[in-house]
This record gives structure tokens, C-alpha cells and sequence, in this order.
């Protein structure tokens, strides 16, 4: 079993869709949280970062992590065609010598007008 | 700014060439880093560099080899490469290295294509 899943879609919705972007993991031990949006052979932008529990919102984007199920999401509200990328989970542990970023393999996004 | 800015954008090499990728953040971040990116699939930690010292080799073959000249600069040195090794390679930096989630940013990448 991985240590983080997400479905790799691809997921296609009409503009204006509300997008829901989920992530499983095993770890009990992360406590930090984030979304990256990755367009085609760009690096990965950080979009979403959150401590422990809770929901935190920015603009269209709502990222939420449930630690009790081991499950975090990230909701796209009016979506946009600009929003068609790859939108890869990540999370880390609270302690340990070093930061190591555990990924989910990305869930793939197209927005159609 | 949160920018981490990578040269060159594309590279093609043959397997006998030497050649270097390089990464530049001026954040003041203590912590850089390599990755490497397949197609459809999620990066893949190579380096961890803190406060220029490399602390972290996820057992990467000897025909990468890291460099970090000072505390904006990390470099990733090229030799005998094979088609394999064709990828997207990543560098990020971050505040410091250790818990407290450090967050990583991203530069755009290099697209290394071995012939």
C-alpha cells in the first residue's frame, strides 16, 4: 500500500464546476499538508498549505484535511479553463531530521468551456 | 518572491557527455533540492542540500553528482548518462530543512532529453 493515493483521473469538468480533488494516506504521523498545481512541463506551484485538521480557504481554492480519516481535499469553486492541470498532493511528517515531501501521483484536470 | 529560477529550460546530451543543470533562489533559503520528474508521475527526491552540506542521497547513481557552491546556488553535474535519465529535473528550496513543514518551492525545471 503507498503511503498517500490519489486517483490519477483524468478528471473533466464544464467551466464553472465545483471540483473536488481528494487524497488518502496511511501515516498517522503527517501533520503538514499541501496542493501544488503542476501545469504541462512546468515545476510544481505551491497552491495550498495546511497545519494538522481544519479547512483553510484562498480565493476559489478550499483546502481541507480530516486526520481522524486520513483524508484531505482540495475544492475548486467556478473552475476555469486555466485551471486544467495537474494538481498533485503532498504531505510531511511534524518531526525528523529532514523535510521529505511524500507525494500523491497527481489527478490530471481538464476544464472545457 | 518565491522564486527559484533553473537553467537551461531544455537539454539534450548524448550518453558520452559531461554537462550541468543550475538552480538559483535568492530567498535566503538554507535548504535546495533535486528532483527528478518522469512523465505522469510524481517527483521523485535525488538531493537534499542543508546549509550547503548534502545531507540526504536517495541512492542516486554516481553519474549525478551534486554541488551546492554557496547557499543560493546548487548545481547538478552530468556524466555517462543513459536514455533513462531522460526526465524533468527539479530543484526546490526551502527555509530550512527539519519538521516544522518546511515548505518547498519549485523552480519550472529542466527538461533533459539523453540520446
Amino acid at each position: 500500500q503507498k503511503e498517500v493515493e490519489q486517483d490519477p483521473g483524468p478528471l473533466s469538468v464544464p467551466e464553472g464546476a465545483i471540483v473536488s480533488l481528494n487524497c488518502t494516506y496511511s501515516n498517522s504521523a503527517f501533520q503538514y499538508f499541501m496542493w501544488y498545481r503542476q501545469y504541462s512541463r512546468k515545476g510544481p506551484e505551491l497552491l495550498m498549505y495546511t497545519y494538522s485538521s481544519g479547512n483553510k480557504e484562498d480565493g476559489r481554492f478550499t483546502a481541507q484535511v480530516d486526520k481522524s480519516s486520513k483524508y484531505i481535499s482540495l475544492f475548486i469553486r467556478d473552475s476555469q479553463p486555466s485551471d486544467s492541470a495537474t494538481y498533485l498532493c503532498a504531505m510531511s511528517p511534524s518531526s525528523g531530521g529532514y523535510n521529505k515531501l511524500i507525494f500523491g501521483a497527481g489527478t490530471r484536470l481538464a476544464v472545457h468551456p | 518572491d518565491t522564486e527559484v529560477t533553473q537553467t537551461p529550460k531544455h537539454l539534450v546530451m548524448g550518453m558520452t557527455n559531461k554537462k550541468s543543470l543550475k538552480c538559483e533562489q535568492h530567498m535566503g533559503h538554507r535548504a535546495m533540492y533535486w528532483y527528478k520528474q518522469k512523465a505522469k508521475k510524481p517527483p521523485e527526491l535525488m538531493f537534499v542540500y542543508s546549509y550547503e552540506k548534502l545531507s540526504i542521497n536517495e541512492s542516486v547513481p554516481s553519474r549525478f553528482s551534486p554541488e551546492c557552491p554557496n547557499s543560493s546556488l546548487l548545481n547538478l553535474h552530468l556524466h555517462a548518462l543513459q536514455p533513462e535519465d531522460s526526465a524533468l529535473y527539479l530543484c526546490a528550496s526551502s527555509q530550512r530543512t527539519g519538521g516544522q513543514g518546511d515548505t518547498q518551492y519549485f523552480g519550472p525545471g529542466t527538461r533533459l532529453t539523453v540520446l
